[in-house]
């Protein structure tokens, strides 16, 4: 049972533009979400986070979205650039669970220079 | 910088030894550390998590006597993979809290190929 879940696992984008990298949650219980950033045969290195009490966090060029009803977040990056190219995964957490992160699958973002 | 390292980065050892891999908080101390395993193309699974001065607690599915963990300090847990198997090929990776702090910060990751 996949309780984080990025359904889409690769996105291209040029140069400049916008990406958006999705993320899906079914427990309800999570109330901390986060962002990394992973290059192969690497730890992840975190980008971003937000609490369940925001439904907004940016930090530069990155900016997280958090729909609760939804139990929906996103991740965007603009401009995006082709250093930006990487394995992104979504994390959740939640207080009681002494900070564990429940990983996504991760989407490969390609940016196109 | 790096807030915690991992060592070794990757080591290859033949099927049926044990193998030893360090997780180091390097400015802060922790007395959590999750250990997780990535196989290719996948995400990364949460194993167990290390507690310094108590047992670790294991995820379902892995077994506690091959994959032993010890909390030496609050600066250093060890994974051990005992009596490795070429299925135990993996790519490892801990992690640590800051004290207070919501993030998690990992490990560079080792990567291990049991022949």
């Amino acid at each position: 049972d996949q309780q984080v879940k990025q359904n889409s696992p690769s996105l291209s984008v040029q140069e400049g533009r916008i990406s958006i990298l999705n993320c899906d949650y079914t427990n309800s219980m999570f109330d901390y979400f986060l962002w990394y950033k992973k290059y192969p045969a690497e730890g992840p290195t975190f980008l971003i986070s937000i609490s369940s009490i925001k439904d907004k966090n940016e930090d530069g060029r990155f900016t997280v979205f958090l729909n609760k009803s939804a139990k929906h977040l996103s991740l965007h990056i603009v401009p995006s650039q082709p250093g930006d190219s990487a394995v992104y995964f979504c994390a959740a957490s939640y207080s009681g669970s002494a900070r564990q992160l429940t990983f996504g699958s991760g989407t490969q973002l390609t940016v196109l220079p | 910088g790096a807030v915690v390292s991992q060592h070794p980065s990757w080591v290859i050892c033949k099927s049926g030894t044990s193998v030893k891999i360090e997780c180091r908080s390097l400015d802060f101390q922790a007395t959590t550390m999750f250990w997780y395993r990535q196989f290719p193309k996948q995400s990364l699974m949460l194993m167990a998590t290390s507690n310094e001065g108590s047992k670790a607690t294991y995820e379902q599915g892995v077994e506690k006597d091959k994959f032993l963990i010890n909390h030496a300090s609050l600066t250093l847990s060890t994974l051990t993979v005992t009596s490795a198997h070429p299925e135990d090929s993996s790519f490892y990776i801990c992690s640590a809290p800051r004290p207070g702090g919501e993030t998690q910060y990992f490990g560079p990751g080792t990567r291990l190929l049991v022949l």
